[in-house]
């Protein structure tokens, strides 16, 4: 029962490179969503999807990209890295039933230098 | 809009004691309510949830939850902390009118002292 999982789990980046953290779900939710969580700052929403072939912003979306391709994938995009987007990074999925619970994978330890 | 809040950035409790982390809400339509915990360098994990029902709450490692309607509260207890228990707690609200959007708090960091 793998859940949310997320790699990379570390990643140093210099400024201007991009990547893609990648996230999968073996759950059939068809809500994910992105996080990244600063000191002090909570979680905050980056993107976040209701369903394969549809994506949304959140909170603070400049910078990243996201698809959904499938139900099980969403990866999140940098496109060109900034020392502002160091942080960690959680995705997150659940079902449309608001009463089910939220899972979350275990993190993507991201550093821009 | 619906949203979260955790008055304290911080709750300091020794152990053998009641912890009472608080969490206040704001949604509309039916409340989902969730509390989450994250331990050093680890992805959130669930800990109780209110969908309807009983108004308390019982949930993993002896941890509870009360909801209040009329004061749209949802505070995390627990009778006998443990150094354990020091992390970081995240409550969480969802709507039946807001297609399942997930709002959180800005967190509380729980410690435990010996």
């Amino acid at each position: 029962n793998a859940g949310v999982t997320q790699t990379p789990k570390f990643q140093v980046l210099k400024t201007g490179q991009s990547m893609t953290l990648q996230c999968a779900q073996d759950m059939n939710h068809e809500y994910m969503s992105w996080y990244r969580q600063d000191p002090g700052m909570g979680l905050r929403l980056i993107h976040y999807s209701v369903g394969a072939g549809i994506t949304d912003q959140g909170e603070v979306p400049n910078g990243y990209n996201v698809s959904r391709s499938t139900t099980e994938d969403f990866p999140l995009r940098l496109l060109s890295a900034a020392p502002s987007q160091t942080s960690v990074y959680f995705c997150a999925s659940t079902s449309w039933e608001p009463g089910n619970t939220i899972y979350f994978g275990e993190g993507s330890w991201l550093t821009v230098v | 809009a619906q949203s979260v809040a955790q008055p304290e950035d911080q709750v300091n409790v020794a152990e053998g004691n009641p912890l009472t982390v608080k969490c206040t809400y704001s949604v509309s339509g039916n409340p989902y309510l969730f509390w989450y915990v994250q331990y050093p360098n680890r992805g959130l994990q669930f800990l109780l949830k209110y969908i309807t029902g009983d108004n308390l709450v019982k949930g993993s490692y002896g941890f509870e939850a009360e909801f209040n309607k009329s004061q749209t509260s949802f505070h995390l207890k627990k009778p006998s902390a443990l150094v354990s228990d020091s992390a970081l707690y995240f409550c969480a609200v969802r709507s039946n009118t807001n297609a399942g959007k997930s709002t959180f708090g800005d967190g509380t960091t729980l410690t435990v002292k010996p």
